[in-house]
């Protein structure tokens, strides 16, 4: 098993481009998540998706849209990127959402 | 919003020796509490969980949980060079779909 996937690993951007971050389980979770990770911030959640079809916001929403394309994947879009969306993304899932999260591998995204 | 506090570090110990790490938050719903391992550049990965007051024993892990005092901690017995990393405390209410990160304690074990 692969557990979680990102892509992709690192991306540079430039201020009103746009991308789709990509995240896929393997392990038939019902829960995932979108975290994006600051120096001296912490893990902040962004969305999650309790189960598919469904989708809410965390803490810091604003900027970004997700889709929930199946069991398996949970995309994170941003629509017009910022500087301030700098950070390393983390997709997680778990089997239930009181249960322990799985990350997957980051991904580093710069926007110039 | 809830506040987790853990203290920065970094909090270096010898090997051989005990590490302690201490996480305190600020809601009194929280039910259920997770430690993460984080090394640098890599992703967050489990190292336990724990649900009731007391202490939970997993390997050289001990977590420790008192919700009256709101407070957590992560003991690690026999440190070993390989546990220098960050440890991040996350408490998550009932009920709820979010788990609230710490932003981390550094613990560098010396050889």
């Amino acid at each position: 098993n692969a557990g979680v996937t990102q892509t992709p690993k690192f991306q540079v951007l430039k201020t009103g481009q746009s991308m789709t971050l990509q995240c896929a389980q393997d392990m038939n979770h019902n829960s995932m998540y979108w975290y994006r990770q600051d120096p001296g911030m912490g893990l902040r959640l962004i969305y999650y998706s309790a189960s598919e079809g469904t989708t809410d916001k965390g803490e810091v929403p604003n900027g970004y849209n997700v889709s929930r394309l199946n069991k398996r994947e949970f995309s994170l879009r941003l629509e017009s990127a910022a500087p301030s969306q700098t950070s390393v993304y983390f997709c997680a899932s778990s089997e239930r959402w009181e249960e322990t999260q799985y990350f997957g591998p980051g991904t580093r995204l710069l926007v110039l | 919003q809830k506040e987790v506090e853990q203290n920065s570090g970094p909090l270096s110990v010898p090997e051989g020796a005990i590490a302690s790490l201490n996480c305190t938050y600020s809601d009194r719903v929280s039910q259920s509490f997770f430690w993460y391992r984080q090394y640098s550049g890599k992703s967050p990965e489990l190292i336990m969980s724990i649900y009731s007051n007391g202490d939970k024993e997993d390997g050289r892990f001990t977590a420790q949980l008192n919700k009256a005092s709101q407070y957590v901690s992560l003991l690690i017995r026999d440190s070993q060079p390989s546990d220098s990393a960050t440890y991040l405390c996350a408490p998550m209410e009932a009920g709820s779909y979010q788990l609230t990160f710490g932003k981390g304690t550094k613990l560098s074990v010396i050889p």
